[in-house]
């Protein structure tokens, strides 16, 4: 049972260069999100699922977009990136219904030149 | 003004102290309150849970909510090198997708 897998863990793109980050759990969960998290600011939701097929946009959604088309897979593609998406980026997921723990992901540090 | 306001720190106190944690918020919505503890270069682990106001304790961590005054704090006793790390309050509202909205993080170490 690995939990929350993503991938890369690192990279290192030039503005104007695309990429998808890839979130994997394997917990039967109906529920993802993918946060960003930046020095002062905490984590701020980008992007959520509420299930295959759905997606919702969070606080900062300008810049990336996601696909979920499969239960346990959560997609986040930046298109153009710029220096201003050089963050951490966490990707979490939880039972639906009621209060349930959002689990995390270990990260994928991103840096734009 | 941020809905969710904590102080980042970083606060540093030697082994044994008790730590005192703490956020304020400004959306009288919000009734799950989180602390998330994050180790260097790892993801968020979920510490302590309260729903609504009140107190939790679990070992040495105690939570406290005052929904009335819209601030939440954490305290630990006996502090641990261990203990080291960023803490993240979080909190949300009922039902939905429940979109957490998190403080900026304390840094946190405990010198031995």
């Amino acid at each position: 049972n690995a939990g929350v897998t993503q991938t890369p863990k690192f990279r290192v793109l030039k503005t104007g260069q695309s990429m998808t980050l890839l979130c994997a759990q394997d917990m039967n969960h109906e529920y993802m999100y993918w946060y960003r998290q930046d020095p002062g600011m905490g984590l701020r939701l980008i992007h959520y699922s509420v299930g295959e097929g759905t997606t919702a946009k969070g606080e900062v959604p300008d810049g990336y977009n996601v696909s979920r088309l499969k239960k346990q897979n959560f997609l986040l593609g930046l298109e153009s990136a710029a220096p201003s998406q050089t963050s951490v980026y966490f990707c979490a997921s939880r039972f639906e219904g009621g209060y349930n723990e959002q689990f995390f992901g270990p990260g994928t540090r991103l840096t734009v030149l | 003004q941020k809905e969710v306001e904590q102080d980042p720190g970083p606060l540093s106190v030697p082994e044994g102290a008790i730590v005192s944690l703490n956020c304020t918020y400004s959306n009288s919505a919000f009734q799950y309150f989180m602390w998330y503890r994050q180790y260097s270069r790892k993801g968020p682990e979920l510490l302590m849970y309260t729903y609504s106001s009140g107190n939790k304790e679990d070992g040495r961590f105690t939570a406290q909510v005052d929904k009335s005054s819209k601030y939440i704090s954490l305290f630990i006793r006996d502090s641990q090198p261990s203990d080291s790390a960023t803490y993240l309050c979080a909190m949300t509202g009922r039902g939905g997708a429940q979109k957490l909205v998190f403080g900026q993080g304390t840094r946190l170490t405990i010198n031995p």
